[in-house]
């Protein structure tokens, strides 16, 4: 079963760029970018944020931008908010056993 | 826009059958897969498996051998049972929607707002 990796936490200003890694142990990322990305306030449910990689849902801000080189994804929040504080996890597709898998979560701090 | 909400017990006891069911309103229950995942306490987020209206299932393997995910159309729900519970199954359960890419992946656009499950005697 293939894991997907993200830091624990990376901290950012007021009006910066900041990107999020999540990177897979197995070729899945490489070859698709299936990578889905949520967002997560304390006590509150996912949101949905990227899907397929660089997709966004409707209403989502384009300062949310998906991407991948080789095998790790990436999530960069332009603009930074402190409203953009919160808990960031990538999901991606095994094509195994497991069908969905999430990384551990990155905590954002501004 | 789609709204989905659990119900179900907070307070399950060890061995005992934890069951949860999501109804949905807003939308058509078909189409989607309907998914359940969890995230313990101040942990991360672990899918169980998904109901399609074609009733097809998937699991995640780690439960597999513990878990149903079945669809009533004619209610708009879908249920959630794990069976054989422990301390471990203690987490807040979401029901989510779920679509399928064609390649594959998933990706859940909607998402009830989680119910606390605690497993205890």
């Amino acid at each position: 079963q293939s894991a997907l990796t993200q830091p624990a936490s990376v901290s950012g200003s007021p009006g910066q760029s900041i990107t999020f890694s999540c990177n897979e142990s197995s070729s899945d990322i490489g070859t698709y970018n299936l990578v889905s990305w949520y967002q997560q306030y304390p006590g509150k449910a996912p949101k949905l944020l990227i899907y397929e990689g660089g997709k966004r849902p409707s209403g989502v801000s384009n300062r949310f931008f998906g991407s991948k080189s080789g095998n790790t994804a990436s999530l960069t929040i332009s603009g930074l908010q402190t409203e953009d504080e919160a808990d960031y996890y990538c999901s991606s597709y095994t094509g195994t056993n497991t069908l969905v898998v999430f990384g551990a979560g990155t905590k954002l701090t501004v | 826009q789609v709204q989905l909400q659990e119900s179900g017990p907070g307070l399950v006891k060890p061995s005992e059958t934890l069951s949860l069911t999501c109804s949905v309103s807003g939308g058509s229950i078909s189409t989607y897969y309907w998914s359940w995942i969890r995230q313990p306490p101040g942990k991360g987020l672990e899918w169980i498996g998904y109901a399609h209206y074609t009733g097809s299932t998937n699991f995640n393997p780690s439960l597999k051998s513990r878990v149903t995910i079945s669809i009533d159309r004619s209610k708009d729900q879908f249920s959630l049972t794990l069976s054989s519970v422990t301390a471990a199954d203690t987490a807040f359960y979401f029901c989510t929607r779920g679509s399928r890419s064609p390649f594959g992946s998933f990706s859940f656009d909607s998402w009830g707002q989680g119910t606390l499950v605690t497993v205890s005697s």
